[in-house]
């Protein structure tokens, strides 16, 4: 009940394109929806957040969709850049019963061909 | 403003030394999670900690692991007997408040146990 699901788990898209990246969840209690982009050797870096109570937000060229009937969520890249290439991570966290520490999923691994 | 901070990037042990993993989180913030990713895996929650306090440790390995964060100084994981399936990239996250606020993370530090 604590994992959070993605896919697909690499993605190739050509410049100037749509990326989507979809996660899904079973626990009810998270109620926090970050997504964290990972460039080779770096740390993940938080790309965009989202809460329950909206079921969109945008930031730039990056957007949350968020579905709370269907536990999913997913990003969308749009007019992928070649410096977009990187791992992304969804996750989730619960901040009552969890003391909001992350789940995380699998890692989507973005291909941005120019 | 200074972002989270991890020391050594890189480590190398021998099986059955000791691995002594810092990290001093962003100014302001007083909660500290600690993270590993093994090899093209996605990040496992291992422990949370406020200052002086473990707050949740459900994801630590029962045996050889410990972590703290003391009142004055870093946060350190401690890895003691290290074993060849502890190689892994750790991180360190921080964040100013409980309960589904944005996680900062560290560069890494990535250790290597031959």
């Amino acid at each position: 009940q604590q994992q959070v699901k993605q896919s697909p788990q690499s993605l190739i898209v050509q410049k100037g394109g749509i990326s989507i990246i979809n996660c899904a969840y079973e626990n009810t209690a998270f109620d926090y929806f970050p997504w964290y982009q990972q460039f080779p050797g770096k740390g993940p870096a938080l790309l965009i957040a989202i809460r329950p109570d909206v079921s969109e937000k945008k930031e730039g060229r990056f957007t949350i969709s968020f579905n709370k009937s269907a536990k999913q969520f997913s990003l969308h890249i749009m007019d992928s850049q070649p410096g977009d290439s990187a791992t992304y991570f969804c996750a989730a966290s619960s901040g009552e019963t969890s003391g909001s520490r992350l789940t995380f999923g699998e890692g989507t691994q973005l291909t941005v061909n120019p | 403003n200074a972002g989270v901070m991890q020391n050594p990037r890189h480590l190398v042990r021998r099986r059955g030394q000791e691995a002594r993993l810092r990290c001093s989180p962003m100014k302001g913030h007083s909660h500290v999670y600690w993270y590993r990713q093994l090899p093209e895996e996605g990040l496992k929650f291992m422990v949370y900690l406020q200052k002086e306090n473990i707050i949740d440790e459900s994801g630590m390995p029962k045996e050889r692991f410990s972590a703290e964060f003391p009142k004055e100084g870093p946060s350190i994981l401690r890895i003691q007997q290290v074993v060849r399936g502890d190689s892994a990239a750790y991180f360190c996250a921080s964040s100013p408040k409980r309960g589904g606020w944005e996680q900062f993370f560290g560069p890494g530090t990535r250790l290597t146990v031959l």
